[in-house]
């Protein structure tokens, strides 16, 4: 099972608002990540969470904000957000050692209006 | 710096054989992966080269060459459902806990006409 779910699939915010996307595996994954990817893209990295730690922070911006719960489960907190934030966000997870596969999921296309 | 090449689209004929190059120049190498994309959906997993030669898996074939920086993605007996973007993605480093950064390449849109 390399399942890694994302909720909500679509989100349509304002600029005002607070927002939060979810991430959830259980392969029992070490490793979670948060990309960005624009149309005709490929995914840019965000984030890296190394067993529920920070471990890379690509020069996001302070309006995303992630937090990594526990093992299983990676939010990523939006606030103020503007409009070329717009975009498919990806969440991955990996084994953490070896190979180190990512498996992404499905995405929540977020719309910021 | 990371600089990672793939061409930007091709086309074939069902049924026929496409090849994907990739050429990279990265500051370090650990692994290099393939990944398809079906437009509005997430990556997946394609194949995995870390040491020179071939890595086949069914109809997909994956070749790299670390002393010319070089990779390809090899698609036999094409089909429609193989029309996707093809990710060539390059692991520079592992992290010190756990995961890796990778850096990906544009991707190249593979449009399969009967």
């Amino acid at each position: 099972d390399t399942e890694v779910t994302q909720t909500p699939k679509h989100l349509v915010m304002g600029m005002t608002n607070k927002k939060s996307l979810k991430c959830e595996q259980h392969m029992g994954h070490r490793a979670m990540y948060w990309y960005k990817q624009k149309a005709k893209k490929p995914p840019e990295l965000m984030f890296v969470y190394s067993y529920e730690k920070l471990s890379i922070n690509e020069s996001v911006p302070s309006r995303f904000s992630p937090e990594c719960p526990n093992s299983s489960l990676l939010n990523l907190h939006l606030h103020a957000l503007q409009p070329e934030d717009s975009a498919l966000y990806l969440c991955a997870s990996s084994q953490g050692e070896g190979r180190d596969t990512q498996y992404f999921g499905p995405g929540t296309r977020l719309t910021v209006l | 710096g990371q600089n990672i090449d793939q061409p930007t689209e091709m086309t074939a004929t069902e049924g026929a054989i496409v090849q994907i190059n990739c050429t990279y120049q990265t500051s370090g190498f650990n692994g290099l992966f393939w990944y398809q994309q079906h437009a509005g959906e997430a990556p997946t997993f394609l194949s995995y080269n870390v040491l020179d030669g071939l890595e086949e898996k069914g109809r997909f074939s994956s070749f790299l060459s670390r002393s010319k920086g070089y990779s390809y993605l090899l698609l036999k007996e094409l089909q429609m459902k193989d029309s996707a973007s093809y990710l060539c993605a390059v692991r520079d480093h592992g992290i010190k806990a756990a995961g890796n950064k990778l850096t990906f390449g544009g991707g190249t849109r593979v449009l399969v006409k009967p």
